[in-house]
């Protein structure tokens, strides 16, 4: 079992709409960190959020943290093919770092 | 400053041969994690070691499979005896000396076991 899930598993929509991925688990974690993988890539940081409740922003993407620090939502705004890719979050405590089974998102132009 | 190097990237062995996997982690990071990704997968832990030490192994298969961290030099995930089943893409990630502190992660080495 993942201790950490990810929803939904596979998100394709058009350009130009907003979504919403989630990330989950019954385990607190001290931070937590969104990656972005593309095809043949390791995975790329995007965020990382460490206070319950903290909502960062970077240019379309808004992330949010739980305020138990169990869960972790990314928003994407007015998405566009550049952001198709396979989304990870990973949970960070004691010195352990476990990973989502990612959401794949697909936008088509 | 470079980043994690991992080589080679794509590695081809037959099924019984043994299959080494290298991690240099970046510069002043002595944090390296080991991920095996499946196709169409997420990332699964395999292995997290510090160095000269395996801090947790739990992600590992009890056989053909171990890890090393030495004082010189990269990481080494090491693969006896491959069958088929051990194609994937493997990752590595380091962090620094301290703790819940941002991973990052390399390009990755594909194997393939004809």
């Amino acid at each position: 079992t993942q201790l950490l899930e990810q929803s939904p598993q596979f998100l394709s929509i058009q350009e130009g709409e907003n979504l919403t991925v989630y990330c989950n688990s019954s385990s607190v974690f001290s931070s937590l960190q969104w990656y972005r993988q593309e095809p043949g890539e390791g995975p790329v940081l995007l965020v990382t959020v460490v206070t319950g409740g903290e909502v960062k922003k970077l240019k379309r993407l808004t992330f949010q943290f739980g305020d138990a620090r169990k869960d972790s939502s990314l928003h994407i705004t007015a998405a566009q093919p550049g952001d198709t890719g396979l989304y990870l979050c990973a949970g960070l405590s004691n010195n352990d770092m476990r990973f989502g089974a990612g959401t794949r998102l697909t936008v088509k132009p | 400053n470079a980043g994690v190097m991992q080589n080679p990237r794509h590695l081809v062995r037959r099924r019984g041969q043994e299959a080494r996997l290298r991690c240099s982690p970046m510069k002043g990071h002595s944090h390296v994690y080991w991920y095996r990704q499946l196709p169409e997968e997420g990332l699964k832990f395999m292995v997290y070691l510090q160095k000269e030490n395996i801090i947790d192994e739990s992600g590992m298969p009890k056989e053909r499979f171990s890890a090393e961290f030495p004082k010189e030099g990269p990481s080494i995930l090491r693969i006896q005896q491959v069958v088929r089943g051990d194609s994937a893409a493997y990752f590595c990630a380091s962090s620094p000396d301290s703790m819940n502190t941002e991973a990052f992660f390399g390009q990755g080495t594909r194997l393939t076991v004809v």
